[in-house]
């Protein structure tokens, strides 16, 4: 079975841009979180979706959005990037959003 | 959320030692812990986890043992391998929110 796979799994992006990242959930799976993971750090999370419902959002900016689709993969845009964006962007499945998240390889994003 | 964070950034020992890795959380409305290995270049992957009803659960080579007292958590690896040489996270979840809160990680390095 494939497991979570997140596209791209590199970019490079200069300040003010835009981006969309990519997660394609494990089959069966209804439930995606996303986190961002700076160097060094603990991933800390983002937004989770569950039935294309928005269940659950960190502490980040608006300028960070997301979205499921009716077969339950999931975009993440970041507007107007900043050098500090620059991270490992990682997709976590689930099947209910509530235990046994599988997460992704994550997208490696640089802002120049 | 609260945070969970972890006694040591870096824990090295040699090839067929047994590693001990702790984790404190603050939050004690924690009601469920997760232990993750995350290998470089890769997501977060799942070892072991236990509920705030439990003191003590093993895995394949791996115990995770949860003193809610003192609000500790600590994963101990038996034998351990070169290939258990990554970054280890403690998350939590708690109050209804099924959404890990990860601390920042301990790297084990195993010398063969």
């Amino acid at each position: 079975d494939a497991g979570v796979t997140q596209s791209p799994t590199h970019l490079i992006k200069t300040r003010g841009q835009h981006v969309t990242l990519r997660c394609s959930p494990i089959s069966g799976h209804k439930s995606v979180s996303w986190y961002q993971q700076v160097l060094g750090q603990g991933p800390q999370f983002i937004f989770q979706y569950y039935e294309k419902e928005e269940r659950g959002r960190g502490n980040f900016p608006d300028r960070f959005s997301a979205r499921q689709f009716p077969n339950y993969s999931s975009e993440l845009n970041v507007n107007a990037l900043l050098l500090g964006d620059s991270a490992l962007y990682l997709c976590a499945s689930s099947v209910t959003g509530a235990y046994g998240y599988t997460f992704g390889s994550g997208t490696r994003l640089t802002v120049v | 959320g609260e945070s969970v964070g972890l006694h040591l950034p870096t824990l090295s020992v040699q090839e067929g030692d047994n590693s001990i890795i702790n984790c404190a959380y603050s939050n004690s409305a924690s009601d469920y812990f997760i232990w993750y290995k995350q290998e470089s270049g890769k997501g977060p992957q799942f070892i072991i986890d236990i509920r705030s009803n439990m003191d003590k659960r093993q895995g394949q080579r791996v115990t995770v043992l949860l003193n809610k007292t003192v609000k500790h958590l600590s994963l101990q690896i038996a034998a351990t391998q070169p290939g258990d040489s990554a970054v280890y996270f403690c998350a939590d979840t708690s109050g209804g929110s099924y959404i890990p809160t990860f601390g920042r990680g301990t790297s084990l390095i195993v010398h063969p």
